[in-house]
């Protein structure tokens, strides 16, 4: 699976959309890009997922360029809950390889 | 519904000896995943099922960790004669088949060892 780069942490103000970027330029055409975010003392939880196309769902979007070699999580009305640490992984499938995320704090 | 589960949620133990760490994946998953997490670091895998059947595990640091999954349900992670560095927080975690599949993951038990 390809590496990731993600700042190590990151502030955002309440109410705001929260921009979290994410490198793999290593990724192959196979590979999807997820998004995971761990709040403290939980588990990792599902955000969203994409190939090549731009996504959106409930819980956020995610914006992958043109050539695939980054990506954008966009949290359009960020919320103090949002303060998590929140994993970009690229994967073809089966298990996952964390990095050690953006620490998205939340300031009100 | 239920989600994924794990007991116990604490677990402290004395070096050397041997632990089992339970993993009751969401009803109809047939794919479960091991990982653990040390302090400040993401996940790292352990093993992956897929049924019964470990389909990866390059994930286990070395021949005292063992992971089972006798029904194709609830997994069993066996760590023998302990170690301090074998403190961690170890989630599970099971998805539909298909892996691509989201991932859910479970809260975690958190292994002390002293």
């Amino acid at each position: 699976d390809a590496k990731t780069t993600q700042p190590p942490s990151m502030d955002c103000a309440e109410g705001r959309a929260a921009n979290l970027p994410c490198n793999h330029s290593t990724i192959s055409g196979n590979e999807y890009v997820y998004w995971y975010r761990q709040i403290h003392s939980q588990g990792p939880q599902y955000i969203i997922h994409g190939l090549k196309n731009n996504e959106t769902n409930e819980m956020a979007s995610l914006i992958i360029t043109e050539d695939r070699k980054s990506s954008t999580l966009i949290l359009p009305h960020a919320t103090l809950r949002d303060t998590a640490v929140y994993y970009c992984i690229v994967r073809v499938g089966g298990d996952m390889r964390f990095g050690a995320g953006t620490r998205l704090t939340v300031k009100p | 519904g239920a989600g994924v589960s794990q007991t116990p949620s604490n677990k402290v133990t004395e070096k050397g000896k041997y632990v089992e760490l339970r993993c009751d994946p969401i009803s109809g998953h047939t794919a479960l995943y091991w990982y653990r997490q040390s302090l400040g670091q993401g996940p790292e895998f352990l093993i992956y099922f897929q049924g019964t059947g470990a389909a990866d595990d390059s994930g286990l640091p070395n021949d005292r960790f063992f992971a089972v999954r006798p029904e194709g349900s609830v997994s069993t992670l066996k760590i023998q004669r302990t170690e301090r560095g074998d403190s961690a927080v170890y989630l599970c975690a099971s998805s539909q088949s298909g892996s691509r599949n989201e991932q859910f993951f479970g809260p975690g038990t958190r292994l002390t060892v002293l």
